[in-house]
């Protein structure tokens, strides 16, 4: 079946301007993240959603990010007054439900690029 | 708190060398889970393996095995006679219960280059 999908591949925006990226995880998982990879950094969580529960946004480094997920399927991360330092590939994962230890599948990420 | 080390940053090895990926990890917690992810240079990260803190028997699946030591806290990866397609960045990650959710903290990566 479909892998997790993310779109755009790419996006440069000037600084200041907001931007919106797009997930669709895999179809039957409700489990869906939100990672930042920085140049030369590991992934950085930055949020969680899990079915109908409130999600967990513990990772979120700002108030300028925020996320959300529409019918339990699609979600999109918005960040708003984008800064140079937001420049990072973003990438969504989902998983089934479960405890910690379940496997998460990968989208491709997206790149995105503040100047 | 949850910390995962990979303290190499790039390594290079010539094609069917054996190469060993260091993963330290620290956590308080007695119930969690070990990870080793690829990506390759497409981007998308790759699962290739799951322990969980009770089984500390080692695995092996073909040209790839890992050696989960808790005395150590370490998970580490050895890729047998590498290849050119073994060339991505891999990652270790850990996850637990303490988190209360599955997100994963990862280490900051190991650059793996193989050259024919």
């Amino acid at each position: 079946g479909a892998g997790v999908s993310q779109s755009p591949s790419n996006k440069v925006t000037e600084k200041g301007k907001d931007v919106e990226l797009r997930c669709d995880p895999i179809s039957g998982h409700t489990a869906l993240y939100w990672y930042r990879q920085s140049l030369g950094q590991g992934l950085e969580f930055l949020i969680y959603f899990q079915g109908n529960s409130a999600p967990d946004k513990s990772g979120l480094p700002s108030d300028r990010f925020s996320a959300e997920r529409t019918g339990g399927s699609v979600s999109t991360l918005t960040i708003q007054r984008t800064q140079q330092e937001d420049s990072a590939v973003y990438l969504c994962a989902s998983s089934t439900p479960g405890l910690a230890g379940v496997e998460q599948y990968f989208g491709p990420g997206t790149r995105l690029t503040v100047t | 708190a949850q910390k995962v080390t990979q303290a190499q940053t790039e390594i290079s090895v010539v094609e069917k060398e054996d190469v060993t990926l260091d993963c330290v990890y620290e956590t308080r917690d007695t119930t969690y889970y070990l990870f080793w992810y690829k990506q390759p240079p497409s981007g998308e990260l790759v699962f290739l393996i799951r322990r969980n803190s009770f089984d500390e028997q080692n695995e092996i699946s073909g040209r790839y095995s890992w050696n989960f030591q808790k005395s150590t806290s370490s998970f580490n990866f050895t890729i047998t006679a590498s290849q050119v397609v073994d060339s991505a960045v891999y990652f270790c990650a850990l996850s637990s219960f303490q988190t209360g959710a599955n997100n994963l903290f990862f280490g900051t990566g190991t650059r793996l280059t193989v050259i024919p």
